[in-house]
């Protein structure tokens, strides 16, 4: 299985609103509502951030929304913040039962 | 409050296995609601699905890695282990152990353990 492809880098000034894709195949991202969004600071463990396309786990600020069309899904930053400046990981479900993560995007807060 | 945490050899010699185990604490491991699993992250770069499993020791494996890779099961002692075989400098990598559930790779990880492959 592939991984699903992400921007290398997205950026942007505090208080504007990012979107970082996330795109797929109609095995993976475009089959299934299983797509989950993760934010790694540099050293520390992965943290959920959004899962079941655009569900916020309790404690998650309400400035990450998750979206999906056909076979790319994206999650949207709004109202940026520094400590936003991190690295995140989309996921899906596939048709093999496993699942694939994206190449990653860095979030770079200018 | 669900704790994970890695534990094995932090240096494994190419050709050989490596094994890590994860004890779960806080939960049984035993529920009908998870699945538990391996994430694994070579230094600098992104995450890696390794594979997972369900209590009654049915597994996934991500296929790129299904030839060289266990993961088992110890409900008596809360516990999952992964065995990785044939390693080269290419596996060197964070391994994470994993809560999985309904559809998410991970909603709660351990600290991750480092695994260097070299001779």
């Amino acid at each position: 299985q592939s991984a699903l492809t992400q921007p290398a880098s997205v950026s942007g000034s505090p208080g504007q609103s990012i979107t970082i894709s996330c795109t797929g195949t109609s095995s993976d991202v475009g089959g299934y509502k299983n797509v989950s969004w993760y934010q790694q600071h540099p050293g520390k463990v992965p943290k959920l951030m959004i899962h079941g396309v655009s569900i916020r786990p309790s404690g998650v600020s309400n400035r990450f929304s998750g979206s999906k069309s056909g076979n790319t899904a994206s999650l949207t930053i709004s109202g940026l913040q520094a400590e936003d400046e991190a690295d995140y990981y989309c996921s899906s479900f596939t048709t093999s039962t496993t699942y694939v993560f994206g190449t990653g995007t860095k979030v770079i807060v200018l | 409050q669900l704790q994970l945490q890695e534990s094995g050899p932090g240096l494994v010699k190419p050709s050989e296995a490596l094994s890590l185990t994860c004890t779960v604490a806080g939960g049984s491991i035993s529920s009908t609601d998870y699945h538990w699993g391996w994430i694994r992250q070579p230094p600098g770069k992104g995450l890696e699905w390794i594979g997972s499993l369900y209590y009654t020791g049915i597994t996934y494996y991500n296929p790129s890695l299904k030839s060289r890779v266990t993961i088992a099961v110890d409900t008596s002692k809360n516990q999952f282990s992964l065995k990785l075989t044939s390693v080269t400098a290419a596996d060197t990598a964070v391994y994470y152990c994993a809560r999985l559930i309904a559809g998410v790779p991970a909603d709660y990880w351990g600290q991750g353990t480092l695994v260097s492959v070299s001779s």
